[in-house]
C-alpha cells in the first residue's frame, strides 16, 4: 500500500522560512513523479511545484516561483519543499502527491498524503 | 481566479445522474488530458478519472468521464449520499507550464 507521510508544517512568520518533507513508502519512489498540492483554509486545491524521478525536469507554479525549491533523496525515498520568503497568502494545508511514471503532463496524482499545515502570520 | 473553470455547487437527489462541467482553453484541456478528483470533508484528495475516462481500480463505475475540445465532464450515475463531496478538475498548461485545477464543485445530496 503507497503511504506519504508529509512533516514540517507549523506556525512561521512573514518572510520567513520552512521546510516540509513527505516520506514515502509501498512505491517506486525512484521512478515516480512527485508533486506538492497546497489548499488554503476553505478553498480549493493549488499545484505547487513537480519533480521528475530524476530531478532532472522541475517545475512551479508562479505563485512560488524564486522562493520554493523542491527536490527529492531517492535513496531515502524522500521529498522536500523548502519554502523561503513566506507570505500570508502561502498558509495552506501542504500535500504531496505522487504523479506517475511517465511524462509530468500525463500526472494522475493517485496517492496523496494527509497534509501538514503551514500558518504564516506575525 | 481558476484558469479550468467548474460551477461551483451541483445537487441531486439519491439515485439521480449529475454531471459536472470543467472549461479550459486549448493550452490545458484542448491540448492535454483531464483528470478528476474527489475531496470528502476533512480528507485528502483521491483520483476519481484520470486521462479523461479512465478509472482507477477501486473506483465504481458511476463514475465516467469525458472530454470534447477544451471542455471535459464528470458523471455520476446512481447518485449516493456517500458522493457528497468537492470535486475538481485538473489539467497540466502547456502556455503556464503547469498543472492547473478547477475552483472546484461541492456536490450536495439532497
Amino acid at each position: 500500500e503507497v503511504q506519504l507521510v508529509e512533516s514540517g508544517g507549523g506556525l512561521v512568520k512573514p518572510g520567513g522560512s520552512l521546510r516540509l518533507s513527505c516520506a514515502a513508502s509501498g512505491l517506486t519512489f525512484s521512478s515516480d513523479n512527485m508533486n506538492w498540492v497546497r489548499q488554503a483554509p476553505g478553498k480549493g486545491l493549488e499545484w505547487v511545484s513537480s519533480i521528475s524521478p530524476t530531478s532532472g525536469y522541475i517545475y512551479y507554479a508562479d505563485s512560488v516561483k524564486g522562493r520554493f525549491t523542491i527536490s527529492r533523496d531517492n535513496a531515502k525515498n524522500s521529498l522536500c519543499l523548502q519554502m523561503n520568503s513566506l507570505r500570508a497568502e502561502d498558509t495552506a494545508v501542504y500535500y504531496c502527491a505522487r504523479g506517475g511514471s511517465s511524462l509530468q503532463r500525463l500526472d494522475r496524482f493517485d496517492a496523496w498524503g494527509q497534509g501538514t499545515l503551514v500558518t504564516v502570520s506575525s | 481566479q481558476s484558469v479550468l473553470t467548474q460551477p461551483p455547487s451541483a445537487s441531486g437527489t439519491p439515485g439521480q445522474r449529475v454531471t459536472i462541467s470543467c472549461s479550459g482553453s486549448s493550452s490545458n484541456i484542448g491540448s492535454n488530458i483531464v483528470n478528476w478528483y474527489q475531496q470528502l470533508p476533512g480528507t485528502a484528495p483521491k483520483v476519481l478519472i484520470y486521462s479523461n475516462n479512465e478509472r482507477p481500480s477501486g473506483v465504481p463505475d458511476r463514475f465516467s468521464g469525458s472530454k470534447s475540445g477544451a471542455s471535459a465532464s464528470l458523471a455520476i450515475s446512481g447518485l449516493q449520499s456517500e458522493d457528497e463531496a468537492d470535486y475538481y478538475c485538473a489539467a497540466w498548461d502547456d502556455s503556464l507550464i503547469a498543472w492547473v485545477f478547477g475552483g472546484g464543485t461541492k456536490l450536495t445530496v439532497l
